[in-house]
């Protein structure tokens, strides 16, 4: 069964930093692209970044592009979220996420990130 | 980016009843191998979304035969044979061929 736990969330000031964490198992990790998701208070969902299987391949959402950075340590079934600059809209539950090998994200239960003075 | 619209963005619906939700993207979700990338999700209360169909119309593991979902290009849909109470939350598609991966704004199905 495939598990994700996140961890690293909590409260922080505006242009504060956090590193979120996001630990695998049930899976062959080092197969697998790993993406974070986030949602605001109440509202919808909202990728923010993928990490192809080797790390080669990185993609962000425009929202937080030249803020966030995501890596991964295949040695340890985990990936990360980096979090510079973090602005009041960054408040959400965040999300670890892994696509399917036919496709469908399998998700963790969140971590919830709040950025406020 | 691709855009998602769902509709309704609410549906009410009796139990027993089916219900159904239409997910439209700007552009085609199908791929030359014939496979469309279009995910359907639920989000309970409190929990996180969970899976439902993958691939525009393949059943995840667990779900229920009476989720369905159909649809190929930019139309596609989500119907419940018989909705019951543990159907209740909100419905969301997400279009994976493409990063930005972007979702519909959520159809919050509840019960009558």
């Amino acid at each position: 069964e495939v598990q994700l736990v996140e961890s690293g969330g909590g409260l922080v000031k505006p242009g504060g930093s956090l590193r979120l964490s996001c630990a695998a198992s049930g899976f062959t990790f080092i197969n697998y692209s790993m993406d974070w998701v986030r949602q605001a208070p109440g509202k919808g969902l909202e990728w923010v970044s993928s990490i192809s299987s080797s790390g080669r391949y990185i993609y962000f959402a425009d929202s937080v592009k030249g803020r966030f950075t995501i890596s991964r340590d295949n040695a340890k079934n985990s990936v990360y979220l980096q979090m510079n600059s973090l602005r009041v809209d960054d408040t959400a539950t965040y999300y670890c996420a892994r696509i399917g090998s036919y496709g469908g994200y399998s998700w963790g239960q969140g971590t919830p990130v709040t950025v406020s003075s | 980016d691709i855009v998602m619209t769902q509709s309704p963005l609410s549906l009410p619906v009796t139990p027993g009843e089916p219900a159904s939700i239409s997910c439209r993207s700007s552009q085609s979700l199908l791929q030359r191998n014939g496979y469309n990338h279009l995910d359907w999700y639920l989000q309970k209360a409190g929990q996180s979304p969970q899976l439902l169909i993958y691939l525009g119309s393949n059943r995840a593991s667990g779900v229920p035969d009476r989720f369905n979902g159909s649809g190929s290009g930019t139309d596609f849909t989500l119907r419940i044979s018989r909705v019951e109470a543990e159907d209740v939350g909100i419905y969301y598609c997400m279009q994976a061929l493409q990063t930005p991966y972007t979702f519909g704004q959520g159809t919050k199905l509840e019960i009558k």
